[in-house]
């Protein structure tokens, strides 16, 4: 089955530190794409960031960093220096054969100021 | 570089009256895919196009949806007649080749009385 699972429905995290958020995946495929999007209130769906499964060295975007364990087919989003700005709900979605994309239910940012 | 444009922004309807969506996608961008996403869920695929060619169709509900991209580049999506659970924001996206990362318009909040 292709599915991306994101466990924690929803995270809190204070003004300024670090919050990490998980996804994991199934997969038989050996070379595919990931990718985290972020939706805000408006629930316009901005991309965040991509890994290229075929690349060993994790994606980095200002703060939005991933740590991409291809064996255990985890890609979870560390956001730094947490902003007000951030709060949003985050979706982890992978490329299946057919070019769609596959999403996780979604994990709900609080940023506490 | 313009986005993926979308209109109208919000749109009420009475049920089984008729309502069009419309889609500009990010110039050059091939695929287009347009997306149901209902509160607290992730987007759902409801049709991909390349070019003006139809990729898949399968999660569309074709006895009352419809969409069509005339010359590979606008898109249109029509809903005749609306249902209450059609109630959603429909999103529309698009990506330079197929598998490539999709980058969304705005949405159109749909709500169906």
């Amino acid at each position: 089955a292709q599915t991306v699972t994101q466990s924690q429905p929803e995270m809190s995290v204070q003004e300024a530190e670090t919050v990490t958020l998980s996804c994991t995946y199934d997969t038989s495929e050996s070379d595919y794409y990931l990718f985290w999007y972020k939706q805000p209130p408006s629930r316009q769906m901005i991309l965040v960031i991509r890994q290229e499964a075929y690349k060993q060295q994790n994606a980095t975007e200002n703060r939005f960093s991933v740590n991409f364990q291809k064996a255990a087919k985890s890609f979870s989003l560390k956001i730094s220096d947490s902003q007000l700005g951030d709060a949003a709900m985050y979706f982890c979605a992978r490329v299946v054969s057919n070019y769609q994309l596959i999403w996780g239910a979604g994990t709900k940012l609080i940023i506490k100021p | 570089e313009a986005g993926v444009a979308q209109s109208p922004r919000y749109k009420i309807i009475e049920k089984r009256q008729s309502v069009a969506f419309w889609c500009n996608p990010i110039s050059g961008h091939a695929t287009l895919y347009w997306y149901q996403q209902i509160l607290g869920q992730g987007p759902k695929l409801l049709i991909q196009f390349q070019n003006n060619g139809v990729v898949d169709d399968s999660q569309l509900p074709k006895d009352r949806f419809s969409a069509e991209r005339l010359k590979g580049v606008d898109s249109t999506l029509k809903i005749q007649p609306a249902k209450l659970e059609d109630s959603a924001v429909y999103l529309c996206a698009s990506s330079l080749t197929p598998g490539g990362p999709q980058y969304f318009g705005p949405g159109t909040r749909l709500l169906v009385l």
